[in-house]
């Protein structure tokens, strides 16, 4: 079956340190991937869009990695803020539409 | 530039009563989406416009949902009749091209 998979447990660091988030999917042949970031009560924002054909992006202190043959991305944030902290979706472009991960909550802590 | 419009922001009724969700996106956005997100999980796509053509509506429910979007600008979403299962957040997004999408605040449907 199609499944994408984000970590369910919440990923707790220390002020200036590197999250990493993980995305996994099976079944799935994106065309590209996405990373979103959705605070509690609001609607998701976009961060990163990175090609299948692409290795690595970045913006800013973000990260994006996508390895096609692993069906693996992660998403990293550099020299980490309390301000970070919120839920981060993957969503695969895949099958005409964006099909999204449970997503992952950050916590950043001072 | 104004962001995705959505209102009401909150709505509880009861299951069986019927409740409308409406969209504005932002102008000039011919790709409207509407999604619903559970509590723990990721948005699922409901229906895709381009313009005021429907381009995805393969996850709709459609014995129960409909939506429409009139002159290819606002959209509404219609829920008749509602059922517990659907208490969830309904997000709407808009596109210009490209893959990015901008979402609404959402409005939070509490079916008691």
């Amino acid at each position: 079956s199609q499944k994408i998979e984000q970590n369910s447990e919440a990923l707790n660091i220390q002020e200036g340190k590197t999250a990493t988030l993980t995305c996994n999917y099976t079944n799935y042949s994106p065309a590209y991937l996405q990373w979103y970031r959705q605070d509690p009560g609001r609607g998701p924002v976009f961060l990163l869009l990175i090609r299948e054909n692409e290795k690595e992006k970045r913006k800013e202190r973000l990260k994006v990695t996508f390895d096609t043959t692993l069906k693996q991305s992660l998403f990293h944030i550099t020299a980490s803020q309390p301000a970070d902290s919120a839920t981060y979706l993957c969503a695969l472009g895949a099958l005409g539409k964006l099909i999204f991960g449970a997503g992952t909550r950050l916590a950043v802590h001072p | 530039e104004a962001g995705v419009a959505q209102s009401p922001r909150y709505k509880i009724i009861e299951k069986r009563q019927s409740v409308a969700f409406w969209c504005n996106p932002i102008s000039g956005h011919a790709t409207l989406y509407w999604y619903q997100q559970i509590l723990g999980q990721g948005p699922k796509l409901l229906i895709q416009f381009q313009n005021n053509g429907v381009v995805d509506d393969s996850q709709l429910p459609k014995d129960r949902f409909s939506a429409e979007r009139l002159k290819g600008v606002d959209s509404t979403l219609k829920i008749q009749p509602a059922k517990l299962e659907d208490s969830a957040v309904y997000l709407c997004a808009s596109e210009i091209q490209g893959f990015e999408q901008y979402f609404g605040p959402g409005t939070r449907l509490t079916v008691t």
